[in-house]
């Protein structure tokens, strides 16, 4: 079973609509971190939020973390072009092991 | 400029041949990761090493190895035995938040 669930898989979304993804654990989320990725490329670092009810922006994105830090949300306003690609949350879960795991992404396109 | 590097972008391999991806980060970060990105699976843990010349096996770590020799290398061998090696490989390292930042990859086909 998947320790982060990722949802919509996909989405398709017309240039200027918002949207928002979720990242869910049944696990305490210590750390929760959002990554967008374009195809066959790295993952680029977006945003860190460690603090329930904590919320961070960043030009058109907002996230979220829930009090309870099961849940965390991504929100982007007034999509662009520029913001299609996937977005995957990772997460530090206190597996007394050091490592982060991954949901399995959310694919973005924007249409015009 | 900061960040990591990996080398090359891609790679093709004949079945039964050894694999050396390269990894190079100059963010001075103590841990680093090697990831595995396969469709529809999300990013796997193969290796990682906290500190130099210490590395730890990740998830799916039959039929890779690595080293650490100085801080900021950590090259991954993708060796014979690993059955399914095509695969686009992830290396990263970690900041003082725990947040990961990631080189651009390399894609392996072994055909």
């Amino acid at each position: 079973s998947q320790e982060l669930e990722q949802s919509p898989q996909s989405l398709i979304v017309q240039e200027g609509k918002n949207l928002t993804i979720n990242c869910t654990s049944s696990k305490t989320l210590y750390g929760l971190y959002w990554y967008k990725q374009k195809y066959g490329e790295g993952l680029i670092f977006l945003m860190m939020l460690q603090k329930g009810g904590e919320e961070k922006s960043h030009e058109k994105i907002t996230a979220k973390l829930d009090e309870k830090k099961q849940q965390s949300s991504l929100h982007i306003t007034a999509s662009q072009p520029s913001h299609a690609g996937i977005y995957l949350c990772g997460a530090d879960i206190n597996t007394g092991f050091q490592k982060l795991v991954f949901g399995t992404g959310t694919r973005l396109l924007v249409s015009p | 400029d900061g960040g990591i590097t990996q080398s090359p972008k891609y790679l093709f391999r004949k079945e039964g041949q050894n694999v050396t991806l390269s990894c190079e980060q100059n963010l001075n970060h103590d841990a680093m990761y090697w990831y595995r990105q396969d469709p529809g699976q999300g990013l796997r843990l193969i290796y990682y090493s906290q500190i130099v010349n210490d590395f730890q096996k990740g998830d799916i770590a039959e039929g890779y190895s690595v080293s650490r020799e100085k801080k900021e290398s950590f090259p991954l061998t993708v060796t014979s035995a690993q059955k399914n090696p095509t695969a686009f490989y992830l290396c990263a390292s970690e900041g003082q938040g725990r947040e990961q930042y990631f080189g651009p990859g390399t894609r392996l086909t072994v055909t």
